[in-house]
């Protein structure tokens, strides 16, 4: 079965700790992204990463980190450096190349700060 | 950055109507959209690709793309309340920019 997959599903941390999210696909897609969706908004572009070992900032990219070793893998990093982390998480990926992007996306991790 | 504005919600149609949903953008070398619907709590799913002028038909699913106008619609014909879902509709770019949905309520 071909998609992506987030995990956890629900994560919460206390304030000031680093949280990594992970996410995973099969799809044999090059370009993987992270989004931020916080209730009643909008997604929000935090980084993107279009081939292996390269990525570039999104719109929204400070207090976040993220790592491209591998194709089928591009995890993201909450930092305690970011203010106001509690949101809901979501990783997607397309192919490159060509004139189209369409994004597919994974379930998303929920992520609470107390 | 392209800058994509969606129809304000929410949207409250009767079971059975027709509801229409519109989205402008401001890059007029955007060449082709997509149509993306997220269930409460979920994550967004393309239903609808459209890539050229005119109307795009997929079961009841009608996307229109006016790229003189710029902007692009989607009817959702004989809504059901599953139907009842935030829409958004992005411009086709390796980074998606992404409007801020219109919410779709169906009423039985």
């Amino acid at each position: 079965d071909g998609g992506i997959t987030q995990s956890p599903k629900y994560l919460f941390r206390k304030e000031g700790q680093n949280v990594t999210l992970s996410c995973e696909q099969n799809l044999n897609h090059d370009a993987m992204y992270w989004y931020r969706q916080d209730p009643g908004q909008g997604l929000r572009l935090i980084y993107y990463s279009q081939i292996v070992n390269d990525f570039q900032k999104g719109d929204i990219a400070e207090g976040y980190s993220v790592s491209r070793e591998k194709k089928e893998s591009f995890p993201l990093t909450v930092t305690s450096a970011q203010k106001n982390p509690t949101a809901f998480y979501l990783c997607a990926s397309s192919t490159r190349g060509g004139s189209l992007y369409e994004q597919y996306f994974g379930p998303g991790t929920r992520l609470t700060v107390t | 950055q392209k800058e994509v504005e969606q129809n304000s919600g929410p949207l409250s149609v009767p079971e059975g109507a027709i509801a229409s949903l519109n989205c402008t953008y401001s890059d007029r070398g955007s060449q082709s959209f997509f149509w993306y619907r997220q269930y409460s709590g979920k994550s967004p799913e393309l239903i609808m690709s459209i890539y050229s002028n005119g109307d795009k038909e997929d079961g009841r699913f009608t996307a229109q793309l006016n790229k003189a106008s710029q902007y692009v619609s989607l009817l959702i014909r004989d809504s059901q309340p599953s139907d009842s879902a935030t829409y958004l509709c992005a411009p086709n770019d390796y980074k998606l920019s992404f409007g801020a949905g219109t919410t779709v309520t169906v009423r039985a």
